[in-house]
C-alpha cells in the first residue's frame, strides 16, 4: 500500500550545517508536501511540489522530487535551533498519506 | 483569525465512555479532517468532510462518527471509548473541497487517554 518513507528517522547536525532529509513512495501521486511539526504541536504546512515540478524553493527550504525514482527530497540550509522538529512528507493523489516523520535536532 | 480550534486540550476518559472532540475553523474552509497521531507513526486520516453535509471515511474510521452541519465545525464522537483509542487527535481544515492539491491548516491537537 501507497506509504511515504522518510529517511533517515532521526538527524543530528550542528547549527550552521544543512540538513537533508527523502521521502520515497510506491504510486504515482499528484502532489507531495512537506509538513513541520514542533514538539507537542499541530503540524505547519512548509512546501507544496506538484508531480509536474522538479524543484521549488522556500526561504531556507529547497525541495525536489523525481518521479522516476518516485522520491523527493527536503533541504534545510544554514539550519538554526529553531528548526529542531518532526518533518513529515505527505503523498497526494485521491487520498493524502503521511509518512512517520525525519526527527530533526540542531545542536548548539 | 484564529485558525483552526480544538477542545479540549487533553481528555482522560473510561473504557466504554463517549465524548466529542471538537474542532472549529473561521476560514471558511470547504474540506475538514480528523487525524489520530500515534507514537513512531505518522498522521492516520480517520474521517473528512468536503463540504458541509458531506462526510466520508479515512483510513481508521471504526469507533468514530463525524457530522458536519456547518462549515465552520466538524466535531468527531467516540461512542465506547477503547484503550486503542488512547492518542493524540488532529483536527485540519483546508481551501477548496480537494485536499489532495492544498496545504492544510491544523489545530494544535487533543491528546486523549482512555483508561
Amino acid at each position: 500500500s501507497q506509504q511515504g518513507e522518510e529517511d533517515p528517522q532521526a538527524l543530528s547536525i550542528q547549527e550552521g550545517e544543512n540538513a537533508t532529509m527523502n521521502c520515497s513512495y510506491k504510486t504515482s501521486i499528484n502532489n507531495l508536501q512537506w509538513y513541520r511539526q514542533n514538539s507537542g504541536r499541530g503540524l505547519v504546512h512548509l512546501i507544496l511540489i506538484r508531480s509536474n515540478e522538479r524543484e521549488k524553493h522556500s526561504g531556507r527550504l529547497r525541495v525536489t522530487l523525481d518521479t522516476s525514482k518516485k522520491s523527493s527530497s527536503l533541504l534545510i540550509t544554514a539550519s538554526r535551533a529553531a528548526d529542531t522538529a518532526s518533518y513529515f512528507c505527505a503523498l497526494c493523489y485521491d487520498k493524502i498519506i503521511f509518512g512517520k516523520g525525519t526527527r530533526l535536532h540542531i545542536l548548539p | 483569525n484564529a485558525g483552526v480550534t480544538q477542545t479540549p486540550k487533553f481528555q482522560v476518559l473510561k473504557t466504554g465512555q463517549s465524548m466529542t472532540l471538537q474542532c472549529a475553523q473561521d476560514m471558511n474552509h470547504e474540506y475538514m479532517s480528523w487525524y489520530r497521531q500515534d507514537p513512531g507513526m505518522g498522521l492516520r486520516l480517520i474521517h473528512y468532510s468536503v463540504g458541509a453535509g458531506i462526510t466520508d471515511q479515512g483510513e481508521v474510521p471504526n469507533g468514530y462518527n463525524v457530522s458536519r452541519s456547518t462549515t465552520e465545525d466538524f466535531p468527531l464522537r467516540l461512542l465506547s471509548a477503547a484503550p486503542s483509542q488512547t492518542s493524540v487527535y488532529f483536527c485540519a481544515s483546508s481551501p477548496g473541497s480537494s485536499y489532495s492539491y492544498n496545504e492544510q491548516f491544523f489545530g494544535p491537537g487533543t491528546r486523549l487517554t482512555v483508561l
